[in-house]
């Protein structure tokens, strides 16, 4: 079974300076998705940010970008220029592909990391 | 796109009462899940539809709890005889079926439950 690790339960930042969430992951599939979901106090959990095992490139969506390690299984997330609307739980999130045989369709995800920004 | 909605957001209910919660998914999407988040954990998968068929089952689903998905549109969530541990929010996402399971999941806003 796969299992994901966020070695931070809390990371504090300045408004405007850049942060980084760190994520592991534990995996025999080669072929898979990553994600980072964003869950706000009391609001609905939504995507950040998608990465595909397949593709080198590190995926980057505005100030939010990836440093993915495939050999590492390593997934973190650099969030630039924070602000105070990014104050959330942070989750890192794994998903097999069916391509790989891969039977589970079901997200595992790690325990979180709560981002602070301070003004 | 009126995202995915899930109804009621709060439910409180005495021990030993059943309880059900319906999810409203994206249209269109072919895929559903339903998952369980505690307190200071992340969401915890229970299980997922594709259409009307539910394919997938975690070994958290225990038999008190059991999910429909009539006619492959919003799906319901049943807890029978609940305990103080079914206590959590109830999360529903859905997602299209795309080949590979490329699609996103999108989640909804969530159902807490409190057993008292």
């Amino acid at each position: 079974a796969q299992t994901v690790t966020q070695s931070q339960p809390e990371m504090s930042v300045q408004e405007a300076e850049t942060v980084t969430l760190s994520c592991t992951y534990d995996t025999s599939e080669s072929d898979y998705y990553l994600f980072w979901y964003k869950q706000p106090p009391s609001r609905q959990m939504i995507l950040v940010i998608r990465q595909e095992a397949y593709k080198q490139q590190n995926a980057t969506e505005n100030r939010f970008s990836v440093n993915f390690q495939k050999a590492a299984k390593s997934f973190s997330l650099k969030i630039s220029d924070s602000q105070l609307g990014d104050a959330a739980m942070y989750f890192c999130a794994y998903r097999s592909s069916s391509y790989s045989g891969g039977g589970a369709d079901g997200l595992t995800f790690g325990k979180g990391t709560h981002l602070i920004i301070q003004p | 796109d009126t995202g995915v909605s899930q109804n009621p957001r709060h439910k409180i209910t005495k021990r030993g009462q059943n309880v059900t919660f319906r999810c409203d998914p994206i249209s269109e999407h072919n895929r559903l899940y339903w998952y369980r988040q505690t307190l200071g954990q992340g969401p915890e998968f229970l299980t997922y539809f594709q259409n009307e068929a539910q394919l997938e089952k975690s070994r958290l689903l225990s038999d008190r709890f059991s999910a429909e998905r009539p006619k492959g549109s919003f799906s319901t969530l049943e807890i029978q005889r609940t305990e103080q541990g079914d206590s959590a929010m109830y999360l529903c996402a859905s997602s299209p079926g795309l080949a590979g399971g490329q699609g996103t999941q999108y989640f909804g806003p969530g159902t807490r439950l409190t057993v008292l």
